[in-house]
């Protein structure tokens, strides 16, 4: 699977737009983009995920460059609950191993 | 709506000791996966089980085995646990005929002294 870079961490102001990008210049055809975040020692939570088009659901946007070399996971409105750690995965449809980097722990302040 | 149970939620073992974890996945998702994550440190991928058969192993340990049953949950059997042992893990499940999108359980803090 392709390696992703995301900056450690970000803050952002309560009910303002949170903007995380994140870095996959490596992906193939095939991969998609999917992210995850974990509030504190919760399990993960699925976000949204996509392969060349943008995509938005309830939670939140996925912008995805033309080339498909970054992406940018956006939440229109953050709230203090949206503190947690983003993880930006590419990967197959269908495999498994999914790898988890580092992430990036949003803060969000009141 | 039903989501990934995992019991127990905290277990506490010694040294050399055994441990089972069980997995209960989301209704009608056909596969299973077992993650560790270790005190800061990120989710790690152990194994994956698809309509009971193994599918992808990952980092898991030799100590460590799992399965998946008919009715599609799941058990992490660890043996002669290790102070390193200590560690949350998860559970996760998900449907091919979704987007394969893992759900995640709330995971099992086990702690071995």
């Amino acid at each position: 699977d392709a390696k992703t870079t995301q900056p450690t961490s970000m803050d952002c102001a309560e009910g303002r737009a949170a903007n995380l990008p994140c870095n996959h210049s490596t992906i193939s055809g095939n991969e998609y983009v999917y992210w995850y975040r974990q509030i504190h020692s919760q399990g993960p939570q699925y976000i949204i995920h996509g392969l060349k088009n943008n995509e938005t659901n309830e939670m939140a946007s996925l912008i995805i460059t033309e080339d498909r070399k970054s992406s940018t996971l956006i939440l229109p409105h953050a709230t203090l609950r949206d503190t947690a750690v983003y993880y930006c995965i590419v990967r197959t449809y269908n495999n498994n191993d999914m790898r988890f980097g580092a992430g990036t722990r949003l803060t969000v302040k009141p | 709506a039903a989501g990934v149970i995992q019991s127990p939620r905290h277990l506490i073992k010694e040294k050399r000791e055994t441990a089972t974890l069980k997995c209960y996945p989301i209704p009608r998702h056909d596969t299973v996966y077992w993650y560790q994550q270790g005190p800061g440190q990120d989710p790690q991928f152990l194994i994956s089980f698809y309509e009971k058969m193994q599918s992808d192993k990952g980092s898991i340990p030799d100590r460590f085995s799992a399965q998946q049953f008919s009715d599609y949950h799941s058990e992490l059997n660890m043996s002669s646990l290790e102070l390193g042992d200590s560690a949350l893990y998860f559970c996760a499940s998900s449907s091919l005929q979704g987007a394969n999108e893992q759900y995640f359980g709330p995971g099992t803090r086990l702690t071995v002294t």
